[in-house]
């Protein structure tokens, strides 16, 4: 159980593009769900916090017009990357977390985002 | 032993030791905290938590220490196997703002050999 689903695992798009990450918890209903980044070598950044039903919490220097994320279920959070440029190759891990009182999140296998 | 890398420390042992990977947290008001191991590609696997009422945890082959006098945390691996190869993560939940969100900790890699 517990399973954290992300599509696609991995994309490539040319710059100016924009791409649509999504996460999905696959047997447990998550109110809350979290965006990261990840670049080489680097730990994971929280970018935002996403609430079902409201709108997501993002993190200080996340520009939210650029990375506008929708959890329009309790089973389904996306992430859309704006007019995608080189620099915001990276890799975009979401997790989700299955109720209010609890510290615990599950972690999904993160998708990797190559912008030429 | 440990050496720093371009960005990721990393603690190199032999099959069978045992591993120590330290983790130095920011806030006080943390109040718990978890192990993760992510292999390269993957999303991170949770490993271990403890909560600050604990000082430590036992789990199969894992031990979590946590010292809050000095802000450290600590992960040791009984009998290290080349499957434990991976970089491994320590998180916070600063519980800053009524959210449950994690901080993650730079991350150490773990170098087994045979």
């Amino acid at each position: 159980g517990a399973v954290v689903s992300q599509h696609p695992s991995w994309v490539i798009c040319k710059s100016g593009t924009s791409v649509k990450i999504e996460c999905r918890s696959l047997d447990f209903q998550a109110t809350t769900m979290f965006w990261y980044r990840q670049f080489p070598k680097q730990s994971l950044m929280l970018m935002a916090t996403s609430n079902e039903g409201s709108k997501a919490t993002y993190e200080q220097g996340v520009e939210k017009d650029k990375f506008l994320i929708n959890h329009a279920s309790l089973t389904l959070s996306t992430l859309t990357v704006t007019s995608a440029h080189p620099e915001d190759s990276s890799f975009y891990i979401c997790s989700a977390r299955p109720g209010q009182n609890t510290d615990t999140q599950y972690f999904g296998p993160g998708t990797r985002l190559t912008v030429l | 032993g440990e050496s720093v890398g371009l960005h990721l420390p990393t603690l190199s042992v032999q099959e069978g030791d045992n591993s120590i990977i330290n983790c130095a947290y920011s806030n006080s008001a943390s109040d718990y905290f978890i192990w993760y191991k992510q292999e390269s590609g993957k999303g991170p696997q949770f490993i271990i938590d403890i909560r600050s009422n604990m000082d430590k945890r036992q789990g199969q082959r894992v031990t979590v220490l946590l010292n809050k006098t000095v802000k450290h945390l600590s992960l040791q691996i009984a009998a290290t196997q080349p499957g434990d190869s991976a970089v491994y993560f320590c998180a916070e939940n600063p519980r800053s703002g009524g959210y449950n969100k994690l901080i993650f900790g730079a991350g150490t890699r773990l170098a087994v050999h045979p």
